[in-house]
């Protein structure tokens, strides 16, 4: 499995936009990008992926760059509600992949 | 509504003891996987199954089992309970093919006296 790096910790004025990074440079070809997010001590949260194209749902955006070897997933406009810490992670397509491997994560804060 | 649910939320245990933790899903998911998460550290694979009768060793699987005789469950036992295996314990399933999220549980705190 592809290994992500993260900054540790974020902060994000509420209303603004986030952007969260990752650097995922050993990423292959049958590999996406997850992000998931996990609110104090609640389950983990899925929030969206991709493979190579951007994507957007009602919850954020995802950016991959042409190369794959980064992405930035973007909150349009943080609430104090998403403070948490957020993960990115690669994923298999292949049947032996499936597995969901978290690294560190970023902690981020929502300040008012 | 479908849903994954963790059984019992809270325990405490004594050191030696055997423990199942349990873990049912409604959707019909093939894969699901167990996962802990320590203090200020993330989640880490403690075992995973791909379907019935198959299982899986994650990262951190010593001294933890798991069976998989049906769709709908995947318990995991902890054969003589350590003060170490003290954590938060996090069930997960997701459908195959690939290209789906993952739905938690809500989490188990286990604690081993």
């Amino acid at each position: 499995d592809a290994k992500t790096t993260q900054p540790p910790s974020m902060d994000c004025a509420e209303g603004r936009a986030a952007n969260l990074p990752c650097n995922h440079s050993t990423i292959s070809g049958n590999e996406y990008v997850y992000w998931y997010r996990q609110i104090h001590s609640q389950g983990p949260q899925y929030i969206i992926h991709g493979l190579k194209n951007n994507e957007t749902n009602e919850m954020a955006s995802l950016i991959i760059t042409e190369d794959r070897k980064s992405s930035t997933l973007i909150l349009p406009h943080a609430t104090l509600r998403d403070t948490a810490v957020y993960y990115c992670i690669v994923r298999g397509i292949y049947q032996g992949a499936q597995k969901l491997v978290f690294g560190q994560g970023t902690r981020l804060t929502i300040n008012p | 509504d479908a849903e994954i649910t963790q059984s019992p939320r809270h325990k405490i245990t004594e050191t030696g003891r055997q423990v199942t933790l349990a873990c049912h899903q409604t959707w019909n998911h093939n894969n699901m996987f167990w996962y802990r998460q320590d203090l200020g550290h993330g989640l880490r694979l403690i075992h995973y199954s791909y379907g019935v009768q198959d299982t899986n060793k994650g990262e951190v699987s010593d001294g933890y089992s798991v069976s998989r005789s049906n769709t709908e469950d995947l318990p995991l036992t902890l054969e003589s309970a350590a003060s170490s295996q003290t954590s938060v314990y996090f069930c997960a399933s997701s459908e195959s093919p690939w290209n789906t999220e993952a739905f938690f549980g809500q989490g188990t705190r286990l604690t081993v006296v």
